[in-house]
């Protein structure tokens, strides 16, 4: 079956301009995690749904970024008014289940660069 | 305190040994999983091995394994006969059963040398 599939795969966007992401994870998996990975570095966690729950925006940074699951399939993830500092990749990864060995599968990213 | 610890920003290794990287982890849940993930410079995520905490045997899969010590918190991964495509960003990552979210270290770099 389909992996995990996300689009834009590249955005450039002028500071300022709100963005949004697109996640389709794979189908019948409750879980989904979205991350941010800033060049060079490891992942930063960002917010995590699971089924109906409400979702844990712990990671978020700050109020310009939010997530929304429609009907426990795709996500969105929307930054508003962008920063040269949001510039990084942003991943998603969606699990079946949240224990035992669960791994996440992975999306191939989204690429944005703030000019 | 970091939930993941990876001390080897950087590692180089003979094509066709083995190499250790190590991971320590931070957790007072008793009920976790320890994940090893790699990223080669297409920049996927690939899924390499699982290690439950209550997993009596350490995890093997292929040339893979993990070096579970639980007592000293440590989930290292050995790559035996080390090939060319195994250059890539490592990643170890932990999951605790009582919350949501996944762990992930700043990685090790390894570099198979020819």
């Amino acid at each position: 079956g389909a992996g995990v599939s996300q689009s834009p795969s590249n955005k450039v966007t002028e500071k300022g301009k709100d963005v949004e992401l697109r996640c389709d994870p794979i189908s019948g998996h409750t879980a989904l995690y979205w991350y941010r990975q800033s060049l060079g570095q490891g992942l930063e966690f960002l917010i995590y749904f699971q089924g109906n729950s409400a979702p844990d925006k712990s990671g978020l940074p700050s109020d310009r970024f939010s997530a929304e699951r429609t009907g426990g399939s795709v996500s969105t993830l929307t930054i508003q008014r962008t920063q040269q500092e949001d510039s990084a990749v942003y991943l998603c990864a969606s699990s079946l289940r949240t224990s035992g060995d669960n791994e996440q599968f992975f999306g191939p990213g989204t690429r944005l660069t703030v000019l | 305190a970091q939930k993941i610890t990876q001390t080897q920003p950087g590692m180089f290794v003979q094509e066709k040994e083995a190499v250790t990287l190590d991971c320590t982890y931070d957790t007072s849940d008793p009920s976790y999983g320890l994940f090893w993930y790699k990223q080669p410079s297409s920049g996927e995520m690939i899924f390499l091995i699982y290690q439950g905490s209550y997993d009596q045997q350490n995890a093997t899969e292929g040339r893979y394994s993990l070096n579970f010590q639980k007592a000293r918190k440590s989930a290292n991964l050995v790559i035996s006969a080390s090939q060319l495509g195994d250059s890539a960003m490592y990643f170890c990552a932990m999951r605790e059963d009582l919350g949501n979210q996944f762990y992930f270290g700043t990685g090790t770099s390894l570099t198979v040398i020819p």
